[in-house]
């Protein structure tokens, strides 16, 4: 069964320093997203991406942050100058497009524990 | 803020089914309900979803009452395997997210 698959599992950075997460969506959905989830807290989102524009972002999804579809297969999510309340899980998830262009189910990869020292 | 009430937590017996509640009274009449799981911390898992029809796959069953105000997720068999988090999310399509509750807490023991 395709899955989407996120590297690396495990991203330990310095406070101040830009991180990229890396993210392949299954091969035939065009709706893309990321989610954050902090230890013992709910999953949240963060931003939805289709058609190589951002549709939708939370308010967590600051200047700090970014997302890049930089060719045809991967999806990025970028923090630039990371601060220490950023460390949490962040899952990537994509969905395609059915019948009448209703979307179809998120499926979700299985995160990027992203520390923060 | 979440549209749907769960019980934080629910036991099962290995083998018996697995109800699992749900209240989604304020959902609007285009919106469906999904139902995704996340065991341990691995990403949410999804599960299934439905309008207002009842659902069934090879994972599970969806149940909605006709007014759509509540629905019941059943694992028909659960296993150990199946101990996890349960989502209960009414999907905003315009704009497309998933919005989290705590979801119920699923223990199935031996």
């Amino acid at each position: 069964e395709p899955e989407v698959t996120q590297t690396p599992s495990h991203q330990v950075t310095q406070m101040g320093q830009e991180v990229i997460l890396r993210c392949v969506p299954i091969s035939n959905h065009l709706y893309f997203y990321w989610y954050r989830q902090i230890l013992g807290q709910k999953v949240e989102f963060l931003v939805s991406f289709y058609n190589n524009e951002i549709s939708e972002k939370s308010e967590i999804f600051d200047d700090q942050f970014s997302v890049e579809r930089p060719d045809g297969s991967n999806f990025t999510l970028k923090i630039r100058s990371t601060k220490l309340e950023d460390s949490a899980m962040y899952f990537c998830a994509s969905s395609e497009v059915g019948q009448g262009a209703r979307i179809q189910p998120q499926h979700f990869g299985d995160g990027t524990r992203l520390s923060i020292l | 803020d979440a549209k749907t009430t769960q019980p934080p937590s629910m036991d099962c017996a290995e083998g018996r089914a697995a109800n699992l509640p749900c209240n989604h009274s304020t959902i609007s009449g285009n919106e469906y309900v999904y139902w995704y799981r996340q065991i341990h911390s691995q990403g949410p898992q999804y599960i299934i979803h439905g309008l207002k029809n009842n659902e069934t796959n090879e994972m599970a069953s969806l149940i909605i009452t006709e007014d759509r105000k509540s629905s019941t997720l059943i694992l028909p068999h659960a296993t150990l395997r199946d101990t996890a988090v349960y989502y209960c999310i009414v999907r905003v399509i315009s704009p497309d997210k998933l919005i989290f509750g705590t979801g119920t807490r699923l223990q199935v023991f031996p």
